[in-house]
């Protein structure tokens, strides 16, 4: 059975600090990692995806992937009271094209 | 920028009854899913759709679900008799392919609720 792990939060950090979710994945053949943001009764909303080790960044986030461990991270930088939500890991193996998800990290930034 | 929609977006029925939950794609996305997520809960796949079949299911598609593609823009979720424990949001998602680097783009949602 395939298991993705988050820690479910409230993870609460200042406006304008690094916010960090971190996310382990048991499946060792998953190839695909995608971070999605979901406000409350609104659907996932993809952030950004990583598939090679090491580091990937967009704007103001950066992915971080580590297969060895089976571990992968986002980090929000200059964190915003708009960012408060719950941040989804998703990861898809190496066959098919199914996204098997974490619970989610809820994120409060505090103003 | 193109999205996926979804009808309707809440959706009230008796336990037994059958619902059609209906989903647009991303017009130029040939790969789609439905998941749900039910309240409090982790977002579940369901299956999988590409080339008018169904490429992946999940436990939780039973019989009593099915999916079609009824003509060439929308993309459907039938549960033959609703039960309880099907209320939930639904969530219709799409992608241009498979494989590395190809990410799925989630609707709004349908929620159902069963009574």
């Amino acid at each position: 059975q395939k298991e993705v792990e988050q820690n479910s939060g409230p993870l609460s950090v200042p406006e304008g600090a690094i916010a960090s979710l971190n996310c382990t994945y048991s499946d060792r053949g998953s190839q695909s990692f995608f971070w999605y943001r979901q406000y409350s009764g609104k659907s996932p909303e993809l952030i950004m995806f990583i598939y090679s080790n090491g580091d990937k960044e967009d704007g103001r986030f950066t992915a971080q992937l580590n297969k060895a461990s089976q571990y992968v991270s986002l980090l929000i930088r200059d964190s915003q009271p708009s960012d408060s939500a719950t941040y989804l890991c998703a990861v898809k193996g190496y066959a098919g094209n199914m996204l098997t998800f974490g619970g989610g990290t809820r994120l409060m930034v505090k103003p | 920028e193109p999205e996926v929609t979804q009808t309707p977006s809440h959706q009230v029925t008796q336990m037994g009854q059958e619902v059609i939950l209906r989903c647009v794609p991303i017009s130029n996305h040939l790969y789609f899913y439905w998941y749900r997520q039910i309240l409090g809960q982790k977002v579940e796949f369901l299956v999988s759709f590409y080339n008018n079949e169904i490429s992946e299911k999940s436990e939780i598609f039973d019989d009593q679900f099915s999916v079609e593609r009824p003509d060439g823009s929308n993309f459907t979720l039938k549960i033959r008799s609703t039960k309880l424990e099907d209320s939930a949001m639904y969530f219709c998602a799409s992608s241009e392919g498979v494989g590395l680097g190809y990410e799925q783009y989630f609707g709004p949602g349908t929620r159902l609720t069963v009574t």
